[in-house]
Order: C-alpha cells, then structure tokens, then sequence
C-alpha cells in the first residue's frame, strides 16, 4: 500500500485558535480521502471526507482543503476548543476496489483552555 | 444498533500462548477490515474480509497470524505463539459494501499486551 505522509506529528493550539493538519500523497489513483478523529481509548471515528472533484469542504468548524496537482491535502480545525483535543489521522483509498484505506500516522492534537 | 463491538478490550498473554481476538460488526454489515496500531504509529492495515471469504490479507504477516469471517458469528483475529512485538492494539472495522463512499465504521479496539 502507497504511504500516506502526515504532520505534524503533535500539535498544540491556544482554544479559539485553528489548527491545521496537512497530509500528501504519492498514489495518483486514490479518489477518497477521509479525516478520523481518534480520542484515548477510542476506536477512530469519520470526521469528514473530500474527493477530489472538490478543492473544499466544510461541516462545521472542520475543513477539509484539497490540491490535487500537489497531491496534498489538509485538514483545519476553526475556533479549536479543548474537546477537540484527540489524534486525527488522514487516509487514502481509490474506488474500484477493495475499500482500504491507507492511514497517516496521526497527529496528537491538543487544544490548550 | 450496536456499533462494531470487539472483545476483549484489554487481552495478556504471555509469550508463545495464542491470542483470539473477535470482532462482530454492524448489524447489516458484511465488510470487516482488521488493522493493527503500535504506539506513535498510525493504523495499519492488515486483512480484509467478507463473509466466509478473505479479500485481502497483504497486510498480514505470513507467519503466526490468521483470520476468518464466518457464515455465522464474529469475525476472528487469530495470532498464535506470540511474541512482545505483537503487543499492540488492534482495531476491527465494517462497512456495508464495497467501494469508497461506505463509511467503515471502527470498533473500540483491543489492546494486546504480551509479557
């Protein structure tokens, strides 16, 4: 499986500051590309996802930004508040086949009060 | 609706025993994916399973470690003789298709510990 190289590796943020997680990738066939939140003892959970067809996307106070010509992705995390304080990780994977999504290695977020 | 539940959450063993770890996925579900996190490290991919079928396995070490989804009952993660580098978390995930739009859905994990 083609890597997924994600940074930084922690991240610490001020609350109501933004956070930004960025990913690249060597696959020119990945097509889907989530972002899992993951807290302590936690099993990752969806966050949010991007195709490439769109440059943007937005729920909430979470943005995924998306530049297929640099193979690079990034997450932005607006108003950063302490609950959003987890590991996230960015994946890849290309349709047409099994879904396997081929993981970063997370980054350890935490938002200070 | 129950989530993806794994068992057991925490699991020791010590060297050269067997561990089984099960994972039951979402009702409705057929698609069970198996990865494995060390700490500090992101979550690799190790099998890929349907029902009574292994789809992909290249993330498998070839040797000590099996799996299996049956017609009836949780999928299982079998790793025999094991060994300290095996001690980490391991993470069972489902989907309700194939394809990339279907959200896998994780379950809490279980956490290996071999001593």
């Amino acid at each position: 499986q083609q890597q997924v190289k994600q940074s930084p590796q922690s991240l610490i943020v001020q609350k109501g500051g933004i956070s930004i997680i960025n990913c690249a990738y060597e696959n020119t066939a990945f097509d889907y590309f989530p972002w899992y939140q993951q807290f302590p003892g936690k099993g990752p959970a969806l966050l949010i996802a991007i195709r490439p067809d769109v440059s943007e996307k937005k729920e909430g106070r979470f943005t995924i930004s998306f530049n297929k010509s640099a193979k690079q992705f990034s997450l932005h995390i607006m108003d950063s508040q302490p609950g959003d304080s987890a590991t996230y990780f960015c994946a890849a994977s290309k349709s047409g086949g099994s879904y396997i999504p081929t993981f970063g290695r997370g980054t350890s977020l935490i938002v200070h009060p | 609706n129950a989530g993806v539940m794994q068992n057991p959450r925490h699991l020791v063993r010590r060297r050269g025993q067997e561990a089984r770890l099960r994972c039951s996925p979402m009702k409705g579900h057929s698609h069970v994916y198996w990865y494995r996190q060390l700490p500090e490290e992101g979550l690799k991919f190790m099998v890929y399973l349907q029902k009574e079928n292994i789809i992909d396995e290249s993330g498998m070490p070839k040797e000590r470690f099996s799996a299996e989804f049956p017609k009836e009952g949780p999928s299982i993660l079998r790793i025999q003789q094991v060994v300290r580098g095996d001690s980490a978390a391991y993470f069972c995930a489902s989907s309700f298709s194939r394809g990339t739009d279907t959200e896998a859905f994780f379950g809490q994990g279980t956490r290996l510990t071999v001593v």
